[in-house]
């Protein structure tokens, strides 16, 4: 398994949708993850922190399943202002290791 | 105020000038990193510097040569570039290394002819 893997995408929503990416992680060991966002031709963002179970935002759900080791992201009621590239991001274990950045999955919000 | 800045935010160059981008923070992070998002989007860390001290160094040609000067700053240079350096290069900051949120800068989209 990859260290970090994503469904690229791109995910085609209409606006209202709800829409859901998975991402899958190697490293067992991991205790805490992140979910960012890069717009077309802008620089990444935190969206999101998942430290145990799970994380909740507005319209935006977070969930961690160790067993399977998977990360979701939930969004509800897409809006046009969505559409941007999520990034599923893997700290490391250790201080001198780097961060793990997915491919992103491109989501494109219709109206 | 703008947190971490890049400079320049574009750079058209011919193969085999050298270049360097320049990276300030103003969050007074310790750590300090330099990332390469290619044309496939793919974003991959480079170097990483904790107060002034290289901690992360990644299979990165050794054309590429990172300099902080303090820990507010971290300058990438680019010796004798080749086609295959362009690419969108990112400067991040962090309070620590590791699990803490990194900000990014705005990108330096660089174009080797």
């Amino acid at each position: 398994r990859k260290e970090v893997e994503q469904d690229p995408g791109p995910f085609n929503v209409p606006e209202g949708a709800t829409v859901a990416f998975n991402c899958t992680y190697s490293n067992s060991a991991s205790q805490s993850f992140f979910w960012y966002r890069q717009d077309c031709r802008k620089e990444p963002k935190l969206l999101m922190s998942v430290y145990s179970s799970g994380n909740e935002d507005g319209r935006f759900t977070a969930q961690l399943n160790r067993a399977s080791q998977y990360i979701s992201l939930l969004i509800r009621d897409s809006k046009l202002s969505d559409s941007a590239t999520y990034l599923c991001v893997v700290p490391p274990n250790s201080g001198n290791t780097p961060l793990v950045f997915g491919k992103g999955t491109r989501l494109s919000v219709i109206a | 105020d703008t947190a971490v800045s890049q400079t320049p935010k574009y750079l058209v160059t011919q193969m085999g000038n050298d270049k360097s981008i320049k990276c300030e923070q103003n969050l007074g992070h310790d750590t300090m990193y330099w990332y390469k998002q290619d044309s496939k989007k793919f974003l991959k860390i480079m170097f990483s510097y904790n107060n002034k001290e290289l901690i992360i160094n990644e299979t990165v040609p050794n054309r590429f040569s990172p300099k902080s000067p303090d820990k507010a700053h971290l300058n990438l240079h680019i010796n004798s570039l080749e086609l295959g350096d362009s690419a969108v290069y990112f400067c991040a900051s962090s309070q620590a290394g590791g699990v803490e949120t990194q900000y990014f800068g705005p990108g330096t989209r660089l174009l080797v002819l």
